[in-house]
């Protein structure tokens, strides 16, 4: 079975401060994406991470993919209050073609003014 | 573009009586459709998930049931609800050509007393 382990659980900071949230499988994933939700509504992606070693921006977000396609972190520059919410990591299940995603345990981010 | 529509948001049902939540898509064909459930900050567990019309897996023994009636229309149900059925659920399509990105509705908040 193939499970994804994300750390911390929970994250509380100061605005300006940054931080760096991880996702780790003992498992290969052909691909992982980064998810973040909101109270009360759906999980919005991110980015979708394809090749080891890969490195991708987003603004102040930084997500890389290991090299072994075991693992992937997401890192925050200077986080601001916005930032605040729930990230999630999710690899796509390879055992089927039916786009079946895994998703870890979850990020609480709480970015404090 | 295409949008996912779920509904009803919020939900407030007793123990035994039955359930009826609804997902639509628009703007896609033959999409890959999937029901998950989300307890409170947490991750997502997959329930139920569906790559054509009357073609439903299931992912876990549980409570609920999914029908696929129409191409673009999802639909989770249950016939007597227990307490632990409570949670949120998120309704998710994905595009076969990038099988692993997925998008959410906005959730459905389902309480059981």
């Amino acid at each position: 079975t193939q499970l994804l382990e994300q750390s911390p659980q929970f994250l509380s900071i100061q605005e300006g401060e940054n931080l760096t949230v991880y996702c780790n499988s003992s498992s290969v994933f052909s691909s992982l994406q980064w998810y973040r939700q909101e109270p009360g509504e759906g999980p919005v992606l991110l980015v979708t991470v394809v090749t080891g070693g890969e490195v991708k921006k987003l603004k102040r977000l930084t997500f890389q993919f290991g090299d072994a396609r075991k693992d992937s972190s997401l890192h925050i520059t200077a986080a601001q209050p916005g930032d605040t919410g729930l990230y999630l990591c999710a690899g796509e299940d390879g055992s089927s073609n039916t786009g079946k995603l895994i998703f870890g345990q979850g990020t609480t981010l709480q970015v404090k003014p | 573009s295409q949008t996912i529509h779920q509904w009803p948001a919020t939900l407030v049902q007793p123990v035994g009586s039955p359930l009826s939540l609804e997902c639509t898509v628009e703007g896609t064909s033959n999409p890959n459709l999937y029901w998950y459930r989300q307890a409170a900050g947490r991750g997502l567990q997959l329930l139920f998930y569906s790559v054509g019309i009357g073609q439903i897996s299931s992912e876990v023994p549980q409570n609920l049931s999914a029908s696929r009636p129409q191409d673009r229309q999802f639909i989770l149900s249950s016939k007597k609800l227990l307490l632990s059925d409570s949670g949120f659920y998120l309704c998710a399509w994905g595009d076969r050509a990038r099988a692993n990105v997925l998008t959410f509705g906005a959730g459905s908040r389902l309480t059981v007393l």
